[in-house]
């Protein structure tokens, strides 16, 4: 059992550079998140996607873009990386419904320097 | 106003304590809550849910008060174990599944 499955774990970008992380998810839940988490802050909504070609800004999409092209995979970019932006980035998925779970990814851990 | 807020703590507590998190939500339409646990570095993974009746799982107890947006979590005979952060998180209604979290309120039980 996959899970979600987050890429790379790790990871150490240059001021200016891009990336995407990359998040699938195998167990056919429509709903899925990317977080950001600073220490002490908990964790941040960036984006969200309710569905497949769907997605909705969160509490802090500034410098990001999403891509929601099926209903496994939910990819998250950085077009040019600022140093504000290390944090570790979670991605989870849900099920539809109210009293559901949401099952996260081991998290990446993004240093930009 | 941040959307659900708790206490950050640390609570330092000895070994067999009874416990206490409390979380304040401000949309009166949110409609699921629950309680996450996270482990120094790990995801985050799913406590237990919180019911308008309230409900215990072994050792933990929650609780919803809807009127004053209000949920709290009681761990009683703590284990060391139990160390970690507790993550209060809300999910709004109507089909709109958007999780929305709390810092956490971090738990250190020590011997």
């Amino acid at each position: 059992n996959a899970g979600v499955t987050q890429t790379p774990k790790f990871q150490v970008l240059k001021t200016g550079q891009s990336m995407t992380l990359q998040c699938a998810q195998d167990m056919n839940h429509n709903s899925m998140y990317w977080y950001r988490q600073d220490p002490g802050m908990g964790l941040r909504l960036i984006y969200y996607s309710a569905s497949e070609g769907t997605t909705d800004k969160g509490e802090v999409p500034n410098g990001y873009n999403v891509s929601r092209l099926n209903k496994r995979e939910f990819s998250l970019r950085l077009e040019s990386a600022a140093p504000s932006q290390t944090s570790v980035y979670f991605c989870a998925s849900s099920p539809d419904g109210g009293d559901t779970e949401a099952f996260f990814g081991q998290g990446t851990r993004l240093t930009v320097v | 106003r941040k959307e659900v807020e708790q206490d950050p703590g640390p609570f330092n507590v000895p070994e067999g304590a009874t416990v206490a998190f409390n979380c304040t939500y401000s949309n009166s339409a949110s409609q699921s809550f629950f309680w996450y646990r996270q482990d120094c570095r790990k995801e985050p993974k799913l406590l237990m849910s919180v019911y308008s009746s309230g409900n215990e799982d072994g050792r933990f107890t929650a609780q919803l008060n809807r009127a004053s947006q209000y949920i709290s979590l009681l761990i009683r005979d703590s284990k060391l174990s139990d160390s970690a952060t507790y993550l209060c998180v809300v999910k709004a209604g109507g089909g709109y599944n958007k999780l929305i979290f709390g810092a956490g309120t971090r738990l250190a039980v020590h011997p």
